[in-house]
């Protein structure tokens, strides 16, 4: 079975700095997708970056980057001049055909 | 527009009633999915579908049931075995394949609130 760890349950930052969350997952599959979800206060899933596991580059979506180590099986997002609407909870997601499993979540809290 | 939509927004269930939540997309995908969410916490499935009339236990499966009759159709009934339901519930959609595929991914409704009184 996947796993997917977020040991950040919250992190803050000031408007306009950066902020990387952290991800680790663990699997036996080699062929899978990552996600980052955002999920502000109305509870709505929205998909922040997608990153497959047979392509080495690192995703990128405007401000939101990842750091993609598939040997060290880590995932992380960068978020870059955050802004207030970023505040929100953040969730790491492994795909493989089939099932989505998240980790726990972090929540990020963008400080005016 | 193409979506899911999920509802009711709220319900309220008193003990030992069961209840059903709908979900419904316009999306043409093959595969639906119910998750829980706690408050919190992260999302945990509760039952999945990746075609019509066959359905599979997630990870919470129990004290829950569904059904999946047609394509854009498949409710969840919370019953009265589940002793702990008051939680967040979200259904979602995807294609299905092969993980090459380039539009890949997972759209959510907007969830029912689900409470005990």
């Amino acid at each position: 079975a996947q796993t997917v760890t977020q040991s950040q349950p919250e992190m803050s930052v000031q408007e306009a700095e950066t902020v990387t969350l952290s991800c680790t997952y663990d699997t036996s599959e080699s062929n899978y997708y990552l996600f980052w979800y955002k999920q502000p206060p109305s509870r709505q899933m929205i998909l922040v970056i997608r990153q497959e596991a047979y392509k080495q580059q690192n995703a990128t979506e405007n401000r939101f980057s990842v750091n993609f180590q598939k040997a060290a099986k880590s995932f992380s997002l960068k978020i870059s001049d955050s802004q207030l609407g970023d505040t929100a909870m953040y969730f790491c997601a492994f795909m493989k055909p089939g099932k989505l499993t998240f980790g726990g979540g972090t929540r990020v809290l963008v400080k005016p | 527009d193409g979506g899911i939509t999920q509802s009711p927004k709220y319900l309220f269930r008193k003990e030992g009633q069961n209840v059903t939540l709908s979900c419904e997309q316009n999306l043409n995908h093959d595969a639906m999915y119910w998750y829980r969410q706690d408050p919190g916490q992260g999302l945990r499935l509760i039952y999945y579908s990746q075609i019509v009339n066959d359905f599979q236990k997630g990870d919470i499966a129990e004290g829950y049931s569904v059904s999946r009759e047609k394509k854009e159709s498949f409710p969840l009934t919370v019953t009265s075995a589940q002793k702990n339901p008051t939680a967040f519930y979200l259904c979602a959609s995807s294609t299905t394949g092969t993980l090459t595929q380039a539009n890949y991914g997972y759209t959510f409704g907007s969830g029912t609130r689900l409470t005990v009184v």
